[in-house]
């Protein structure tokens, strides 16, 4: 099976943009779409993307996902930070029998 | 609006059996397409796949657990349950359930919503 492998942590100032990446062991990234989730502190995980790079309904369009093949990683972008985008962020797949595949996760750190 | 909630022991003994059961609400288990699944979270650490069961029994089951796990669904109560035998501190978790997106019947794998999930310490 492949592995999702994400950075510890980032760190971005309030307004700014940053970057999550979520990069795939084997296999190709453009293969099986890429979800990504936010766990806020002692909260449970919620759909931010899907599908690569669809939201949910709710979802403000100041998140975005992409896949970039090149690096055979996905990424999720938050724009104009908010103190409340604080939280863990977790990347997700699946192989081929339909079992999901998670990132060891990202903890967005809004300074 | 579906909800889950999970309940079940907090503590249980090394060796021992955990047994959780996640309630469903606002929908029926027995929706076409979807599948009910398990998902830990072990402290401070990311998040490990369990298992998913469909409505008519049909299970996956993550490989590096397959041997303890065992998930079953009760249709009438509307509710799905996860056993995992001979547990050991690295047991220990918070264990969320969630809908279950199939690939065989949605365009991705995804887990949505999931429920406040409950913590489980294994200890003697």
């Amino acid at each position: 099976n492949f592995m999702l492998t994400q950075p510890h942590s980032v760190a971005e100032s309030p307004g700014k943009t940053v970057t999550i990446s979520c990069a795939r062991s084997s296999g190709s990234i453009a293969s099986n779409y890429v979800q990504w989730y936010q766990q806020r502190p002692g909260s449970s995980p919620t759909t931010v993307i899907y599908e690569d790079n669809q939201r949910p309904s709710g979802v403000p369009d100041r998140f975005s996902g992409s896949i970039d093949s090149s690096s055979n990683s996905a990424s999720l972008t938050i724009s104009g930070l908010k103190t409340e985008d604080e939280a863990d962020y977790y990347c997700q797949s699946y192989d081929s029998s339909n079992q999901g595949v998670f990132g060891g996760g990202t903890k967005l750190t809004v300074l | 609006q579906l909800q889950l909630q999970e309940s079940g022991p907090g503590l249980v003994k090394p060796s021992e059996t955990l047994s959780l059961t996640c309630t469903v609400s606002g929908g029926s288990i027995s929706s076409r397409g979807y599948y009910w699944g398990w998902i830990r979270q072990s402290p401070g650490k990311g998040l490990e796949y369990i298992g998913s069961i469909y409505n008519s029994g049909n299970t996956y089951y993550n490989p590096s657990l397959k041997s303890r796990v065992t998930i079953s669904v009760d249709t009438f109560k509307n509710q799905f349950s996860l056993n995992l035998n001979s547990v050991t501190a690295a047991d220990t978790a918070v264990y969320y359930c969630a809908r279950h997106y199939p690939k065989d019947f949605w365009s991705t794998v995804r887990f949505d919503p999931w429920g406040q999930g409950t913590l489980v310490i294994v200890s003697s």
